[in-house]
């Protein structure tokens, strides 16, 4: 499969600790999006990488969430202190320029 | 800032029936427009996209769905539903040449056979 893949699937964390997440985008996409989905709403932009530069955050994205794609390939998502309202799924996208975005699976996230 | 609005949150309908859900968005400037499908267990995926050009655009399984700029819509379309589109629904819109998708909250599709 060359989709994009999200590793892990699930988590499972307790409150406080640090969780990483990572994203592999097809293989010739230069654009790499993070959103975050919660029960019944739709996806939210998190932020945005074009190569290895990350051109764009939300403020959805505190200070206790950093991401990076060190390489221009693939990309992780920490979220340091972890809180029961960081709870959600956390889906990666990535593009060829502006062409449509293709998304992974999605790592869901438990904060106990 | 853009929101999208998807009014129906579920629908019930039987195998050949018609469906159509609605989708208006929040923002002045020209806009790119999807219609992601989410169906259960899988990722999101692409039914269709405008960008510019024919307002009715023509999707994958038989999806279509109708941009009238006057209106701030992109509503989606099918003339014949069967089982198999029970799934989740999301419109979602970029400013033209920008980043990132704002969607709308999703519509449940449930088809009964």
């Amino acid at each position: 499969d060359t989709g994009v893949s999200q590793d892990p699937r699930h988590k499972i964390t307790k409150r406080g600790q640090n969780v990483t997440f990572r994203c592999d985008p097809i293989s010739e996409h230069n654009r790499l999006y993070w959103y975050r989905q919660t029960l019944g709403q739709g996806p939210e932009f998190l932020t945005y990488f074009q190569n290895e530069a990350q051109l764009e955050k939300s403020r959805l994205l505190s200070d206790r969430f950093s991401a990076e794609r060190p390489k221009g390939s693939f990309s992780t998502l920490e979220i340091q202190r972890t809180e029961q309202g960081d709870s959600a799924m956390y889906l990666c996208a990535s593009s060829l320029g502006w062409d449509e975005q293709f998304f992974g699976p999605g790592t869901r996230l438990t904060v106990l | 800032a853009q929101s999208v609005s998807q009014h129906n949150h579920h629908v019930i309908l039987s195998e050949a029936a018609s469906l159509e859900l609605g989708c208006n968005y929040s923002y002045g400037g020209t806009v790119n427009l999807f219609w992601y499908v989410q169906y259960p267990g899988q990722h999101l995926q692409l039914l269709l996209k405008y960008f510019s050009g024919d307002p009715l655009v023509k999707g994958i399984k038989g999806f279509e769905a109708e941009f009238i700029k006057s209106k701030f819509s992109f509503n989606l379309r099918k003339p014949s539903v069967q089982w198999s589109d029970t799934a989740e629904y999301f419109c979602a819109v970029r400013k033209n040449a920008g980043n990132m998708l704002t969607f709308g909250g999703g519509t449940r599709l449930m088809v009964k056979p």
